[in-house]
């Protein structure tokens, strides 16, 4: 079975942009949540959904939104892009999204703003 | 806030050392996750310790949580060139669906 999917795998963008990238969770999981991660540090929680629903937002700016679709696969979307959003973007998938439940990384988009 | 500290930030040994990295907390947790990540790819689960003092092992890696529940610590035996990476801890905010990760432990082991 296919494990998470994430697209683009790299990305370049200016200040000022915007940007949407796309996760495929594995196959009859529900919940998907999103990460940023700086280079050098653990990733940071920007959202959980599950079915459809925002279930779990970190502290991030509304510049940061994201949907998930019927097919359980989900778009992070960032506007008016700064400097400091240069990051890996890594998405999550797993059954429920419970505490405990084991999630299954993408490899990430690699997004560097100029 | 809840924060994860682990330590050490970086560790450089030889191949066949033993070393234990910690993960703690002020905060009680209700289970809490190791992961794995090396360049370029996502962070892999190692396991998952719900327990107070429970301890699990995978391989030459021995995990264990602590008795409260605020802290966790993973002992490698014999470290291999193979355990190179980034080690993270992971807990879910109490009554939230909010994962926190901890600060990471850099490993490079030396051939």
């Amino acid at each position: 079975d296919a494990g998470v999917t994430q697209s683009p795998t790299h990305l370049i963008k200016t200040r000022g942009q915007h940007v949407t990238l796309r996760c495929s969770p594995i196959s009859g999981h529900k919940s998907v949540s999103w990460y940023q991660q700086v280079l050098g540090q653990g990733p940071q929680f920007i959202f959980q959904y599950y079915e459809k629903e925002e279930r779990g937002r970190g502290n991030f700016p509304d510049r940061f939104s994201a949907r998930q679709f019927p097919n359980y696969s989900s778009e992070l979307n960032v506007n008016a892009l700064l400097l400091g959003d240069s990051a890996l973007y890594l998405c999550a998938s797993s059954w429920t999204g419970g505490p405990g439940g084991p999630q299954h990384f993408g490899d990430g988009t690699r997004l560097s703003i100029l | 806030t809840q924060l994860l500290e682990q330590s050490p930030q970086f560790l450089s040994i030889q191949e066949g050392e033993n070393l234990t990295v910690y993960c703690n907390s002020s905060s009680v947790f209700s289970s809490l996750q190791w992961y794995r990540q090396e360049p370029g790819e996502g962070p892999v689960l190692l396991v998952t310790v719900v327990t107070g003092g429970e301890v699990k092992k995978l391989k030459r890696l021995t995990f264990q949580f602590g008795d409260a529940r605020k802290d966790s610590s993973l002992h490698i035996t014999a470290a291999q060139p193979g355990d190179t990476g980034l080690y993270l801890c992971a807990v879910q905010s109490s009554g939230t669906y909010k994962y926190i990760f901890g600060t990471g432990t850099r490993l490079k082991v030396l051939a």
